[in-house]
């Protein structure tokens, strides 16, 4: 069965530094979603890509958070600098298309600790 | 606007007794709905959707939930519960006609099963 790939599956970092995370989507799948999971809570959607081109962001802290898919494949998110808040799992997403009737499949997630 | 509400941040069941999670919609478009499943540390996993059509629908693991449109509701449900089934349970809810809307999600019900 394909799957969502990302890495690492955990972070440590200090606060003020930068961190990324890498998510590789199932192959075909156009849509790509960044989440953001806060222990004890439900996801929330940080961006989402159609191919290469961002669809909404509306929710990512710009100031810090930053997100590209430069080939409309593989996705890259970052936080700089990082802040004790930004401490949660980050799940990756993808779908064969925009519309959500099929679901999403997603990756294992990173779990970042801030310190 | 769409949003979800899960009622009941933790229910607990003894095992082979009926499992019932709770899950109210607002969605001001015919919604897609989903129910995920996530263990600890892990991604989210599909249960089941409704997009249209019967509006009882079956998962997996014998998961099955109802969609009733009077009641703005899309409960799920197991007829005997298992100590496999503890985990973290989402419902979620998406925009038929929206295209490219990503998927919104509830904050989420720990079931807790018991011996």
């Amino acid at each position: 069965e394909a799957e969502v790939a990302q890495s690492p599956r955990y972070k440590i970092t200090e606060k003020s530094q930068a961190v990324a995370f890498w998510c590789d989507p199932i192959s075909g799948h156009a849509t790509l979603y960044w989440y953001r999971q806060i222990l004890g809570q439900g996801p929330e959607l940080l961006v989402q890509f159609q191919d290469e081109s961002v669809v909404d962001d509306s929710q990512l802290p710009k100031d810090r958070f930053s997100a590209e898919r430069l080939k409309g494949v593989d996705s890259t998110l970052k936080i700089q600098p990082a802040e004790l808040g930004d401490s949660a799992m980050y799940l990756c997403a993808s779908s064969l298309e925009r519309g959500s009737y099929r679901g999403y499949t997603f990756g294992s997630g990173t779990r970042l600790t801030v310190v | 606007a769409q949003s979800v509400t899960q009622l009941g941040s933790h229910v607990s069941v003894s095992e082979g007794a009926l499992v019932l999670l709770r899950c109210n919609y607002s969605s001001s478009v015919p919604p897609y709905l989903f129910w995920y499943v996530q263990y600890p540390n892990q991604g989210l996993q599909l249960l089941l959707k409704y997009t249209t059509g019967a509006t009882l629908v079956k998962g997996i693991n014998g998961f099955e939930a109802e969609f009733k449109k009077s009641e703005t509701s899309f409960h799920l449900t197991k007829p005997s519960a298992h100590m496999s089934d503890a985990a973290e349970y989402f419902c979620a809810v998406s925009g038929i006609y929206q295209a490219g809307t990503a998927l919104i999600f509830g904050k989420g019900t720990t079931l807790s099963v018991s011996s």
